[in-house]
């Protein structure tokens, strides 16, 4: 157990729905990451956000937003949805040692359909 | 962009038998981790090199990150069951307080028991 909590593990929905994926970070940890696993594109990062604020954007569309609370849990929303949007969606937490070294923890994951 | 290259792709082999797989990359990274990821799951942390030339250990597998942080092998000694599973490196490129991770492109193993 990483200490990285996902809800929900699994998520049905039709074309053109928004969803929302809930993350709690590791207790301490400031910093969180969203990925999005596809079978052929391999693990592709999305965006991260530090302490309440976006630190770092990958291959995120537009219609994906995310945000990180006061209490450091981080929701990802996923609007308008396509078929391409299925994927496993994992949230990584990180912290950081003194030598700079990051090490992200990840969740057990999203399973979005889209149908 | 891929920037980290894994090999093989896939590998199956016989309980028992040693492996090496690979990550490598034009890009220095300041470091490198290693992830085991099984169907359904997130990647687990196995290892993180930070500088040059490192070596670790961990059981049965050995990892270690190239002279020029460019590169990273993880070796297998005695395969088992077990070990089965998609390996994935990772490399960070931080500035401090803004790091992000690339990950390779996969390897993923199957021990026969």
């Amino acid at each position: 157990d990483s200490g990285v909590t996902q809800t929900p593990k699994h998520l049905i929905t039709a074309t053109g729905q928004r969803v929302t994926l809930r993350c709690s970070p590791r207790s301490g940890d400031l910093s969180v990451y969203w990925y999005q696993q596809s079978l052929d594109q391999g693990l592709q990062f999305l965006i991260q956000y530090y302490n309440g604020e976006e630190r770092a954007k990958g291959n995120i569309l537009e219609r994906f937003s995310a945000q990180q609370f006061p209490d450091l849990h981080s929701e990802l929303n996923l609007s308008s949805l396509e078929l391409g949007d299925s994927a496993l969606y994992f949230c990584a937490s990180s912290t950081s040692g003194t030598s700079g070294v990051y090490e992200q923890y990840f969740g057990p994951g999203t399973r979005l359909t889209v149908t | 962009t891929q920037l980290l290259e894994q090999s093989p792709q896939f590998l199956s082999i016989q309980e028992g038998e040693n492996l090496t797989v690979y990550c490598n990359s034009s890009s220095v990274f300041s470091s490198l981790q290693w992830y085991r990821q099984e169907p359904g799951e997130g990647p687990v942390l196995l290892v993180t090199v930070v500088t040059g030339g490192e070596v670790k250990k961990l059981k049965r597998l050995t990892f270690q990150f190239g002279d020029a942080r460019k590169d990273s092998s993880l070796h297998i000694t005695a395969a088992q069951p077990g070990d089965t599973g998609l390996y994935l490196c990772a490399g960070a490129r931080s500035n401090f307080g803004n790091e992000k991770l690339t990950f390779g492109t996969g390897t993923r193993l199957t021990i026969i028991p």
